[in-house]
């Protein structure tokens, strides 16, 4: 059964630091993986998705890489800001065995970005 | 497209009580979602719909639990009876198919009293 990590659980770093969210994947047989970010009492916002076969995706200051053979995935925000304040999700796409696709997700990383 | 939408946004009832949860899906996709989100498990996925067929119900967790696709814009989950335990927030999100990128409804918010 595939399980996913996030670490650190919370984060408070000050604004305009660059900085690295960790995810760990136990099964490296994903179709791809996927960030999320989440607001206080919103839903969850696709940020960045990368294809089993993709080492990395950009999005503004946003970056994603994969490792998959080591079961890894990071999210660095690079020149933090306010608004960045967000719980930030990692969930791979793999099969579930029962006929389809399944996103498990990892419980997230909180991330305070003090003004 | 106005993204997934869901209702109600929040919902108080008494234990016991019918609960329905409602989901439009984003028009043209084929892979429908159901997700329970609670503070200990996080995200854990109920049920998934592929062109309005249910693929793979594991996750629902017992059979006071059900979901229905009647059509490919509109799904719903009942809990019948509802129980404390059931509270959570629970969201559907939607993709072209169940390896693409998924997207959230806002979610509804369950208290159950």
């Amino acid at each position: 059964k595939q399980e996913v990590t996030q670490i650190p659980a919370a984060l408070s770093v000050p604004e305009g630091e660059n900085l690295v969210l960790n995810c760990s994947f136990t099964d490296s047989a994903i179709y791809n993986l996927q960030w999320f970010r989440q607001d206080p009492g919103k839903g969850l916002t696709s940020l960045l998705l990368i294809q089993s076969s993709q080492r990395e995706q950009t999005s503004g200051r946003l970056n994603a890489s994969l490792d998959k053979s080591s079961g890894r995935s990071t999210l660095y925000i690079a020149a933090s800001q306010p608004g960045d304040s967000a719980t930030y999700l990692c969930a791979v796409s793999g099969f579930s065995g029962a006929g389809s696709y399944q996103l498990t997700f990892g419980k997230g990383t909180k991330l305070s970005v003090i003004p | 497209d106005a993204g997934v939408i869901q209702s109600p946004r929040h919902e108080v009832t008494e234990m016991g009580q019918e609960v329905t949860l409602r989901c439009k899906p984003i028009s043209g996709h084929n892979s429908l979602f159901w997700y329970r989100q609670t503070m200990m498990r996080g995200l854990e996925l109920l049920i998934y719909f592929n062109n309005n067929v249910p693929i793979d119900d594991s996750g629902m967790p017992e059979d006071r639990f059900s979901a229905k696709m009647p059509n490919a814009s509109f799904s719903t989950l009942k809990i019948q009876p509802s129980e404390p335990r059931d509270s959570a927030v629970y969201f559907c999100a939607s993709s072209l198919d169940s390896r693409t990128e998924a997207f959230f409804g806002q979610g509804t918010r369950l208290t159950v009293v």
